[in-house]
């Protein structure tokens, strides 16, 4: 079993729908979470760190469920820009293990 | 501040022969990472380091040695390629990340990557 496993898409979504990405993780003692994002050919960036409280930064909300060691990212009012892989990732103490990530379409 | 940078972008390798490829960083940071990106696979961790002087094996070690030397260059070797290790490589430097759940987080920073063929 893969220690970070994600939903690997593609998701296509027209302009403006909302979408939802989940991903689990198998070790519980894990630290710390994150989402990437990945363009096509270009390196992972940061997106959002992840809290069990929930984060909010505009269109986007990540959730963080510890006892179902679950993590979502949720995307309001997609827009065409939004089109990438999502990575889920989790830290173990100095290491970050990445999912294989969710590939995101959206279209006019 | 040109942040992560990788050498080469590209290189085609014969199967046996060697490389080195060169992670540089101008942000001061303690932990570097080399990371393969392969289809369906995801980013797998090769080698990382801590700090000057310092190295561990990651998910998928084999086949590589890394070496750092100054704090700023993290260097990845393939001594005798192999096919199987055709890819795309990431580096990636970061603050040191928080070891209590909820701390501080660092955000790991990628270079741009090297697309390694392997003949």
């Amino acid at each position: 079993r893969k220690e970070v496993e994600q939903d690997p898409g593609p998701f296509n979504v027209p302009e403006g729908a909302t979408v939802a990405f989940n991903c689990t993780y198998s070790n519980s003692a894990s630290q710390s979470f994150f989402w990437y994002r990945q363009d096509c050919r270009k390196e992972p960036k940061l997106l959002m760190s992840v809290y069990s409280s929930g984060y909010e930064d505009g269109r986007f909300t990540a959730q963080l469920n510890r006892a179902s060691q679950y993590i979502s990212l949720l995307i309001r009012d997609s827009k065409l820009s939004d089109s990438a892989t999502y990575l889920c990732v989790v830290q173990n103490t100095d290491k970050l293990i990445f999912g294989t990530g969710t590939r995101l379409q959206v279209f006019p | 501040n040109a942040g992560v940078t990788q050498t080469p972008k590209f290189r085609v390798l014969k199967t046996g022969q060697s490389m080195t490829l060169l992670c540089a960083q101008d942000m001061n940071h303690e932990y570097m990472y080399w990371y393969r990106q392969d289809p369906g696979m995801g980013l797998r961790l090769i080698h990382y380091s801590v700090g000057e002087g310092t190295t561990a094996k990651g998910e998928v070690p084999d086949g590589y040695n890394v070496s750092r030397l100054k704090k700023q260059n993290f260097l990845l070797g393939l001594e005798s390629a192999a096919p199987s290790q055709t890819s795309v490589y990431f580096c990636a430097s970061s603050y040191p990340l928080a070891r209590v759940a909820g701390g501080p987080h660092n955000e790991q920073f990628f270079g741009p990557g090297t697309r390694l063929t392997v003949l």
